[in-house]
């Protein structure tokens, strides 16, 4: 079975700060990829995703991510955090012909101090 | 905009009833999904449903079932409810397709007394 992980599960960081957010899978076949994030109280947003093309996506809130096949990596990136956004953060990938299903990372809980 | 919607917020049953979670996409999406989520382990997938009376099981569907007998309700039951499935409950529709995300709605905190 695939499996999805993410290695920082709290990670706090001071306004301005950059941030990078681990995420390996174990799927060697053609896999789309996705990071959603969750916002105190609110539902799961889809911040970016990739499918083919360029392995730089940019996605929204000035988030970036990078695909790189040869180490089965997917990590989120950005320059400048802002308090904004503290959030937990989850990394996602499905299988081609596998139904749209999703396997979630264990998610990774960002603290911005002020 | 995708609107799913979860009939509660927040849920208190007792072990051994039957429990029911509704949920209501408004997108006319083919896709629904149900998860549970808990700290540190991520969404962990329950059941999902590609069309109506279709489901399938996820990794996690031992004590539970699922209903589509509309295209826009998926509903999750407990068929006798237990101390370890108090979690939080995440409903999720997409288009068919393989690369479509998935559009949650707000969750249900059920706890089994």
């Amino acid at each position: 079975a695939q499996s999805v992980s993410q290695h920082n599960h709290h990670v706090i960081l001071s306004e301005a700060a950059s941030l990078e957010l681990g995420c390996n899978y174990s799927y060697g076949g053609t896999v789309n990829l996705f990071w959603y994030v969750q916002y105190p109280g609110q539902h799961l947003q889809l911040l970016l995703k990739y499918f083919s093309g360029d392995p730089l996506v940019k996605g929204i809130k000035g988030f970036e991510a990078e695909f790189i096949k040869s180490k089965f990596s997917f990590n989120l990136r950005k320059p400048s955090v802002q308090w904004s956004d503290t959030a937990e953060y989850f990394c996602a990938v499905s299988r081609n012909n596998a139904g749209n299903m999703l396997t979630f990372g264990g998610g990774t809980r960002l603290m911005v101090k002020p | 905009d995708v609107k799913v919607t979860q009939s509660s917020r927040y849920l208190v049953k007792r072990t051994g009833e039957k429990v029911f979670l509704e949920c209501v996409q408004d997108m006319d999406h083919e896709n629904m999904f149900w998860y549970r989520q808990d700290p540190g382990l991520g969404l962990r997938l329950i059941y999902f449903s590609y069309d109506v009376k279709m489901k399938e099981k996820g990794d996690i569907p031992e004590g539970y079932s699922v209903s589509r007998e509309k295209k826009e309700r998926f509903s999750l039951i407990l068929e006798s409810a237990s101390t370890n499935q108090t979690s939080m409950y995440l409903c999720a529709s997409s288009l068919g397709g393989d690369n479509q995300p998935q559009h949650f709605g707000d969750g249900t905190r059920l706890s089994i007394l």
